[in-house]
């Protein structure tokens, strides 16, 4: 079965410093990997997403992630962060062709961001 | 303008009371799906459902039904709720190819006292 797990439930950094998020996947055969962003009181909104190729994917609002099949992570980064990125943020993996969880989404637990100005 | 929308946005009910949320998107999607938010759980798959009369059990099916009568809507459906239910409830709907992109509705949030 896939899986997900964020190991960080809150993540405090100071504005313009750097960030990383970590995010750790199980899957059986290559996956389908995503990052997405909630804001307070919002929907999700997709930042990225890695289905093959380069294993570094660049994103929306200045985000990039880089797939390492080795350490079945797919860490997010951000150079500077700004006030806005204050959000929860999810990692999630999808399963691939062929398989039994083709199509299916699963969640990791999210990430908590507080920017301190 | 392409977008998912959830009613309500807000629910308070109490036991036992039958109650629908409803989803509806406009970017003729084949797959939707129903999540449930919870605090440290991330999002949970309660059902998806491939096209119209297909639909299938996610990962926390129990308490909960849902139909697929129209493309367009599928209503998320609880015929006796319990307090164990008070969560954020999210749909999200995407193409049928595989991993396409989710577009997410803005939440409904529910409390069953």
């Amino acid at each position: 079965a896939q899986s997900v797990t964020q190991p960080d439930i809150h993540i405090t950094v100071s504005e313009g410093a750097s960030l990383e998020l970590r995010c750790n996947y199980s899957y059986g055969a290559t996956p389908y990997l995503f990052w997405y962003v909630q804001s307070p009181g919002q929907g999700l909104q997709l930042l990225l997403k890695y289905f093959s190729g380069d294993t570094l994917v660049q994103g929306i609002k200045g985000f990039e992630a880089e797939f390492k099949r080795s350490q079945s992570s797919f860490n997010l980064r951000k150079p500077s962060v700004h006030w806005s990125d204050a959000a929860e943020y999810f990692c999630a993996v999808g399963g691939g062709a062929g398989g039994t969880s083709y199509g299916k989404l699963t969640f990791g637990q999210g990430t908590i961001l507080t920017v301190h100005p | 303008e392409a977008q998912v929308t959830q009613n309500p946005r807000y629910l308070i009910t109490v036991t036992g009371k039958k109650l629908t949320v409803t989803c509806s998107q406009n970017m003729n999607h084949e797959y939707m799906s129903w999540y449930r938010q919870d605090p440290g759980l991330g999002l949970r798959q309660i059902y998806y459902s491939m096209n119209v009369e297909v639909t299938d059990k996610g990962d926390v099916p129990e308490g909960y039904k849902v139909s697929r009568k129209e493309k367009r809507n599928f209503p998320l459906i609880l015929e006796s709720p319990s307090p164990n239910q008070t969560s954020l409830y999210f749909c999200a709907s995407r193409l049928a190819g595989g991993l396409e992109t989710q577009y997410f509705g803005p939440g409904t949030r529910l409390l069953v006292l």
